[in-house]
């Protein structure tokens, strides 16, 4: 059973550009979850999807972040206009079921590290 | 608001015990977690312990929880050089949507 994946692991660009970054959850794995670590920092949430669905985007800056998670096909975090602070590790993490309950046993994926120029 | 606090470094010799320590400040923390991070990986989850229990013991792992106090720890017993990571700690936000981490602790294990 493959775990989380994400795609690219390593990722360059140019300030102003744009950056999309992939993740396909754990199978049979509904909830997602993208995380930013910036260097010596732990993780921090950034937003929390159901397929099809936004449930919390707390976590998330109000421009030039977005997310998605389709009925098929992988998560996608997407970054435009790119600036150098952007520069971090982004985690996915997949999970069966939300916390209500239980624990929140998120499984999560290696990483994207996206390198702002 | 919520908030993860732990020490940034901690260095054994292998075969001691190690003990990462972590506060955290909301008391309605239902369940708590402790992941490891080994370099250039993303996070494995290590045990996780409900917070109406005081202990929880896995193998070498044993995690004791202080809801007086808010505190947590993770005891590595027998510690091995394939022990060095960095480690969070993490709870539950409020809404039960996400993790709220710690800064992690680095363990560094000398043969």
């Amino acid at each position: 059973n493959a775990g989380v994946m994400q795609n690219p692991r390593h990722l360059v660009r140019r300030r102003g550009q744009e950056a999309r970054l992939r993740c396909s959850p754990m199978k049979g794995h509904s909830h997602v979850y993208w995380y930013r670590q910036l260097p010596e920092e732990g993780l921090k949430f950034m937003v929390y999807l159901q397929k099809e669905n936004i449930i919390d985007e707390s976590g998330m800056p109000k421009e030039r972040f977005s997310a998605e998670f389709p009925k098929e096909g992988p998560s996608i975090l997407r970054i435009q206009q790119v600036v150098r602070g952007d520069s971090a590790a982004y985690f996915c993490a997949s999970s069966q079921r939300d916390s209500y309950g239980g624990p929140n046993e998120q499984f999560f994926g290696p990483g994207t590290r996206l390198t702002v120029l | 608001g919520e908030d993860v606090e732990q020490s940034l470094f901690l260095s054994v010799r292998e075969g001691d015990s190690s003990v990462i320590n972590c506060t955290y400040t909301d008391s309605s923390s239902t369940y708590l977690y402790w992941y490891k991070q080994e370099p250039g990986a993303g996070l494995q989850l290590l045990t996780y312990i409900f917070s109406n229990m005081d202990m929880k013991q896995d193998q070498r792992l044993t995690v004791l929880l202080n809801k007086k106090d808010k505190h947590l720890s993770l005891r590595i017993a027998d510690t091995q050089t394939g022990d060095s990571a960095i480690y969070f700690c993490a709870e539950n936000n409020q809404a039960g949507t996400a993790l709220i981490f710690g800064k992690g602790t680095t363990l560094s294990v000398s043969s």
